[in-house]
């Protein structure tokens, strides 16, 4: 596809369930990070990947909070034991394609997920 | 916690006018960037300033860029209905960390 792709676009879960969202960054890719957008807020960083290696994940809230990148493009982030306080709108976003710095790179993020936790 | 804050917090226009939006920011960059968010959707990215760089065009679209105050400005001239979303300052840092934005409204 010619954006990032997110799904599911929307998740409601119970308290104490587990979740998985899924993130389709743009072939090609090299950097693929994970925000954490509350109502109202900026996004706030979660995690960040360059191919399968997760080089910083010091955003994450709690050891709840799991993502992986296995194959260097598609990537998961896992949320165990959902609180109400998860609550809140998860993008993805991609960034550095052949030959593009990753550090000047624009990120192009997908519509997110919005997960509620009741 | 986020790196920069965009100011006002809300601003309402009539079409046609301008809007100016600022960012202050806390640490060196190496570049500043400006995002747009529609309701219920994922960010667009506007424009990017280098470090080095004090004022950069695109369209409607005139941002400057203050290192040593580290501030930034985004101006959108000729405002459009369409130009209603929210607007994000974004520090220039892997990764990158976004302000709490600003939410424009463009009245027709």
């Amino acid at each position: 596809g010619a954006g990032v792709s997110q799904s599911p676009r929307y998740k409601v879960a119970k308290r104490g369930q587990d979740v998985a969202l899924r993130c389709d960054p743009i072939s090609g890719h090299v950097s693929l990070f994970w925000y954490q957008q509350a109502l109202g807020q900026g996004p706030e960083f979660l995690t960040y990947f360059q191919n399968e290696a997760q080089l910083d994940k010091s955003g994450l809230p709690s050891d709840r909070f799991f993502a992986e990148r296995p194959e260097g493009s598609v990537s998961t982030l896992k949320i165990q034991r959902t609180q109400q306080e998860d609550s809140a709108v998860y993008l993805c976003a991609s960034s550095g394609g052949p030959g593009v710095s990753v550090y000047n790179s624009p990120l192009h993020f997908g519509n997110g997920t919005r997960l509620t936790v009741t | 916690s986020q790196q920069g804050e965009e100011d006002p917090q809300a601003l309402s226009i009539q079409e046609g006018e301008n809007a100016t939006m600022n960012c202050s920011y806390k640490t060196s960059i190496n570049n500043l960037q400006w995002y747009r968010q529609n309701s219920g959707r994922g960010l667009v990215h506007l424009i990017l300033i280098r470090s080095n760089e004090r004022e950069k065009h695109s369209g409607r679209l005139r941002v400057t860029l203050d290192t040593s105050k580290k501030s930034s400005s985004l101006l959108i001239t000729a405002s459009r209905a369409a130009d209603t979303a929210s607007y994000f300052c974004a520090s220039g840092n892997t990764p990158l960390v976004f302000g709490k934005g600003t939410r424009l409204s463009v009245i027709a």
